[in-house]
């Protein structure tokens, strides 16, 4: 079975600060991705990672960064948090450009006071 | 523009009935869609996929049928559980982009006992 850790389960923030959520997979999968859900938006991407060091904006990138310095790990950074980015942030991974699902972990929420 | 749809934000069915849940995209490029199954306070869980060059997938209770020329596609529970009561989303992806994904909003189901 794929598992797929997102580090924190809660957070809370403050305006301004600079935040870090890790995931990280045990599957050896190429991609990985980070996403938001809001009530009635659905999931939007965030951004996405095809390999290391690869790094692709998805559709809302603005006010995120990300790093994937090992294959197994893909952070979302927040440089200056907002209260508009308290969301629940989902992070997945898949192997390869494939049609192949995408396996999810099981979130972080975080609130941005 | 909303690319994968949506329409019925719920859906209450009795124990032991058919659910169905239906999904409509705009893009014709997209050539593979999953349905994932959604608890609060869990990350999304993959539940069945279907390629553009099938009309029909099975697996247990669900099945998926895809409409290629109404560009429409339903997934049916059949019967109905209470514990299929969750958030369903519809989600579409096409090689050209890699397989990245694009989620319909979601449709909450609630199963009566």
């Amino acid at each position: 079975d794929v598992k797929v850790t997102q580090s924190s389960r809660y957070l809370v923030k403050r305006t301004g600060e600079k935040v870090f959520l890790e995931c990280v997979q045990d599957m050896d999968h190429e991609n990985m991705f980070w996403y938001r859900q809001d009530p009635g938006l659905g999931l939007r991407l965030i951004y996405f990672s095809y390999d290391v060091k690869m790094k692709e904006k998805g559709d809302i990138p603005e006010g995120y960064s990300v790093s994937r310095e090992k294959k197994e790990r893909f952070s979302l950074i927040l440089e200056s948090a907002s209260t508009n980015q308290t969301s629940m942030y989902l992070c997945a991974s898949r192997r390869g450009m494939i049609n192949q699902p995408q396996h999810f972990g099981d979130g972080t929420r975080l609130s941005i006071l | 523009d909303q690319q994968v749809k949506q329409n019925s934000p719920s859906l209450s069915v009795q124990e032991g009935r058919i659910s169905i849940l239906n999904c409509d995209y705009t893009n014709s490029m997209f050539d593979y869609f999953l349905w994932y199954k959604k608890y609060p306070a869990e990350g999304p869980t993959f539940l069945i996929s279907i390629s553009s060059i099938k009309d029909k997938n099975e697996d247990g209770r669900f099945t998926v049928f895809l409409n290629k020329s109404a560009k429409h596609l339903s997934l049916h529970i059949v019967p109905s559980q209470p514990g299929d009561s969750a958030v369903y989303f519809c989600a579409a992806s096409a090689r050209r982009s890699n397989y990245k994904l694009t989620f319909g909003k979601g449709t909450l189901l609630t199963v009566n006992p």
